[in-house]
């Protein structure tokens, strides 16, 4: 079945470890982006992807890095995780051409703590 | 700055019908989504409006006025199974999807 995946699902992680958040997609989007939600502040973009080689920093940047070797896959690292990235991380992906145009397609999500 | 509003929360009757709506003010418009998202699972998409107008799509309707800056999402006969958050997104002049923060619906029976 065509879609995201994300892994891990969950992960209990101690500051300043260094973590990194899958994602692949198999629907040959160009565009990728990686959010974080919190409760009541909605979804905030941290890095996004408009093409396979390209990255660009979103709202909320910092502590976060990207890259996109390929098409399919958009990983996310945290280099020094810090109790404050306590979030639900979602990967979502969107073709820029076609009627279906820009809307974004969501991966399960990761549930990150840091203690 | 951006801004997208909606409420918080919202509470309605199984069987019942209601609207839930969004304002918004963005730096320029290319359009605005509506997504669903049940508690611990990723948001689905609903509907989408670039056009002033009503869009229909089974139980679930989708207004937008943009010279108003603000839209609605309509559910009818509603279902147990409607108990969700549901997400308003603008896309503004640099193709950047701005979120609003999600209304919390509540269905009782």
């Amino acid at each position: 079945i065509a879609g995201i995946t994300q892994a891990p699902t969950s992960q209990i992680l101690a500051a300043g470890r260094r973590m990194t958040l899958r994602c692949t997609q198999d629907m040959r989007h160009n565009a990728m982006y990686w959010y974080r939600q919190d409760l009541g502040l909605g979804l905030r973009l941290i890095h996004y992807s408009n093409t396979a080689g390209t990255t660009g920093k979103g709202e909320v940047p910092d502590g976060y890095s990207v890259s996109r070797a390929n098409t399919d896959d958009f990983p996310l690292t945290l280099a020094s995780a810090v109790p404050s990235q306590t979030s639900v991380y979602f990967c979502a992906s969107s073709d820029s051409s076609g009627r279906d145009a820009d809307t974004q397609y969501f991966g399960p999500g990761t549930r990150l703590t840091v203690l | 700055g951006q801004n997208i509003d909606q409420p918080t929360e919202m509470t309605a009757t199984e069987g019942a019908i209601v609207q839930i709506n969004c304002t918004y003010q963005t730096s320029g418009f290319n359009g605005l989504f509506w997504y669903q998202q049940h508690a611990g699972e990723a948001p689905t998409f609903l509907s989408y409006n670039v056009l002033d107008g009503l869009e229909e799509k089974g139980r679930f309707s989708s207004f937008l006025s943009r010279s108003k800056g603000y839209s609605y999402l309509l559910l009818k006969e509603l279902q147990m199974k409607d108990s969700a958050s549901y997400l308003c997104a603008v896309i503004d002049s640099n193709y950047q999807l701005i979120w609003g923060a999600g209304t919390k619906l509540i269905i009782k029976p």
